[in-house]
């Protein structure tokens, strides 16, 4: 079974705190996404790799940065936590073989900025 | 550009009874077409897929969606609902040929009342 595994369940920062949000994936997998997911949003994609050190933005990079420095972890990085950054952060991986693009999820870190 | 449309953002039904959860996508390409389910406090789960092959997909749980070319949809499907179906239910689509990116839409969610 694909594992998508993230650092945290619930997590609370103050205003203006770094954060660190990790997501590891055991399938080898060449894709790795972040989304928010917010009520009556859906999911967005924040940012997305395809290979180590390679990053491209989503939809909503503002206010986030990443690195990939291994294959099979991608970190998500709010530089100064703000309190619209309260969200659901879901990270993702899928396999680039054959044409297919169904992404295995992680169960989420819900983080409070306060 | 690429998006899908789901037609409600909640919708009830009784054990028993069928469960319609609709969808409309908008794509230049012929699409990938997903369905994802999320129970509460879980990681999104993979429900069915369609990729160009057969027109009727059938899927976990039941669960079976159509694509129609003719109506750009794809709408989701169950003759009998079970309490265990209650969810959030987010119909998804590839962006392109060329792209592992996907686009969510904003959910529906289902509950089942006894």
């Amino acid at each position: 079974d694909v594992k998508v595994t993230q650092s945290s369940r619930y997590l609370v920062k103050r205003t203006g705190e770094k954060v660190f949000l990790e997501c590891v994936q055991d399938m080898d997998h060449e894709n790795m996404f972040w989304y928010r997911q917010d009520p009556g949003l859906g999911l967005r994609l924040i940012y997305f790799s395809y290979d180590v050190k390679m990053k491209e933005k989503g939809d909503i990079p503002e206010g986030y940065s990443v690195s990939r420095e291994k294959k099979e972890r991608f970190s998500l990085i709010l530089e100064s936590a703000s309190t619209n950054q309260t969200s659901m952060y879901l990270c993702a991986s899928s396999s680039r073989q054959g044409v297919n693009y169904e992404q295995y999820f992680g169960p989420g870190t819900r983080l409070t900025v306060t | 550009a690429q998006s899908v449309t789901q037609l409600d953002s909640h919708v009830s039904v009784s054990e028993g009874t069928p469960v319609l959860l609709r969808c409309n996508y908008s794509s230049s390409y012929s699409p990938s077409l997903f369905w994802y389910v999320q129970h509460p406090n879980k990681g999104l789960q993979l429900l069915l897929k369609y990729t160009s092959a057969a027109t009727l997909v059938k899927g976990i749980n039941g669960f079976e969606a159509e694509f129609k070319k003719s109506e750009t949809s794809f709408h989701l499907t169950k003759p009998s609902a079970h309490m265990s179906d209650a969810a959030e239910y987010f119909c998804v689509v590839s962006v392109g040929w060329n792209t592992d990116k996907l686009i969510f839409g904003t959910g529906t969610r289902l509950q089942v009342f006894p």
